[in-house]
Formats: C-alpha cells, structure tokens, sequence
C-alpha cells in the first residue's frame, strides 16, 4: 500500500512570511495529491489538489508542486496570516486504492 | 446541497461498553470512509464502503465494524469498548473513484472513561 511521509510536524512562522510543508509517497501509480486543511475543532476541508499530469497549481496564496521522478509534493503558502493557523494534511491514493493514505499532518502557527 | 452530516456530535462510555455512530454523506454519494483521529497520530483509516459493501479496510481490530445502507447513510460500531478508543471519529463521503474531493463531516468525539 501507500506510504506518505510529512514533515515538518510543527512550523511556526511570523506573519507574512512563506511556509512549506513537504511530503513524499510511495506508490509511483499515484496520481492525485489532494491538501487538507483542519482548523482547531472544525473539519478536515480540502484546500487544493493537483493530479498527476501537472507540475503546480496555484490558488491565490496557496500553490502545490509536484516532483513525480522524486515522489514528491509540497505545499507553499505566502504571505501567511494568523488565519492560515491549522493543522495541514497531504495525501496520495494508492494506484489499486479508492481511498487515500493521508500524512500525519503538519501544525502551521502564524504569530501576528 | 446539505453537508455530511455526523451524529451524535459527542459521546461518553465507560470500558466494555458499544457503540454505534452515524454518518450521512452528501446527496449522490456512493463512498462513505471513517477514519479515526487522536493527537498525533493524524488521520487513522478505517474502512470504506461503496454501494453497501466494504470495498477497503484499514487496520483495525474486528472490534471496528460497519455497515452502509441503500440510502448510502453508514454506520461504525465499535464493541467492546477500550480507554485507548477514546478518540474523535470522522466520516467522509465523495463519488468513490479515489481521485476526488472528500467531504468529511464534523465528526463524533467519543470519550471512553
């Protein structure tokens, strides 16, 4: 089955600064790597995905990349605000799976 | 479109004791998967159904059961309870092809004292 590793487990920022939060797989068949985004107490939302055939994606201040060869993606948020402070999930389907293998997530803190 | 929908929202057993939880996934779905998460250790997989049957099972003790009905609503039923169950249990419902958006639903905080 698939094997996802994140890190890293915790990242604090100051305001405005970037944030990178990194995850490698296992299964070269995956292809769909979807971000999750879990604020405290509320529910797992996804936040943006990218599939196989593309390298990034970008959503306003939020962009994933993706490194297929290295069995790699990242997730890059900019200009960071308090409000970005949450608990961020990757995850990758096995390529015989309908079901994702998820990260054990990342805890973004953004100081004002 | 209404969301997932999970009941109850919070739950207080004591060792030994059953359990059974709700989940309502969104209108249309056909997959609905639970997953169990406690701090630190993300988010656990469970078990998957599609149209009524398991179509995959994460590893769980037999303790950890389900079941979908034709109406797609699903429920988890845990037996036996243990303190290490303690836990917050959330469903998640999409079309089933395992390359989509999965809708997760608030969730049921289950506490085993």
């Amino acid at each position: 089955g698939e094997n996802v590793e994140q890190h890293p487990s915790t990242l604090s920022v100051q305001e405005g600064d970037s944030a990178v939060i990194k995850c490698t797989y296992s299964d070269s068949a995956s292809n769909y790597f979807p971000w999750y985004k879990q604020e405290l107490g509320k529910r797992p939302q996804l936040i943006i995905d990218i599939r196989s055939n593309v390298g990034e994606k970008k959503d306003q201040r939020i962009a994933v990349t993706l490194n297929k060869t290295a069995k790699h993606f990242s997730l890059h948020i900019t200009e960071t605000q308090p409000e970005d402070s949450a608990v961020y999930f990757c995850a990758a389907p096995s390529g015989g799976s309908y079901i994702p293998t998820f990260g054990r997530g990342t805890s973004l803190i953004v100081h004002p | 479109k209404a969301g997932v929908t999970q009941t109850p929202r919070y739950l207080i057993k004591t060792r030994g004791q059953q359990v059974t939880l709700s989940c309502s996934p969104i209108s249309g779905h056909r997959s609905v998967s639970w997953y169990q998460q406690t701090p630190g250790q993300g988010l656990q997989f469970l078990f998957e159904y599609f149209s009524e049957t398991q179509r995959n099972k994460g590893n769980f003790p037999g303790r950890f059961s389900g079941r979908q009905f034709s109406n797609s609503r699903s429920e988890m039923n845990v037996s036996t309870l243990e303190l290490g169950d303690s836990a917050l249990y959330l469903c998640a419902s999409s079309g089933g092809t395992g390359t989509e958006k999965l809708f997760f639903g608030s969730g049921t905080q289950l506490s085993v004292l």
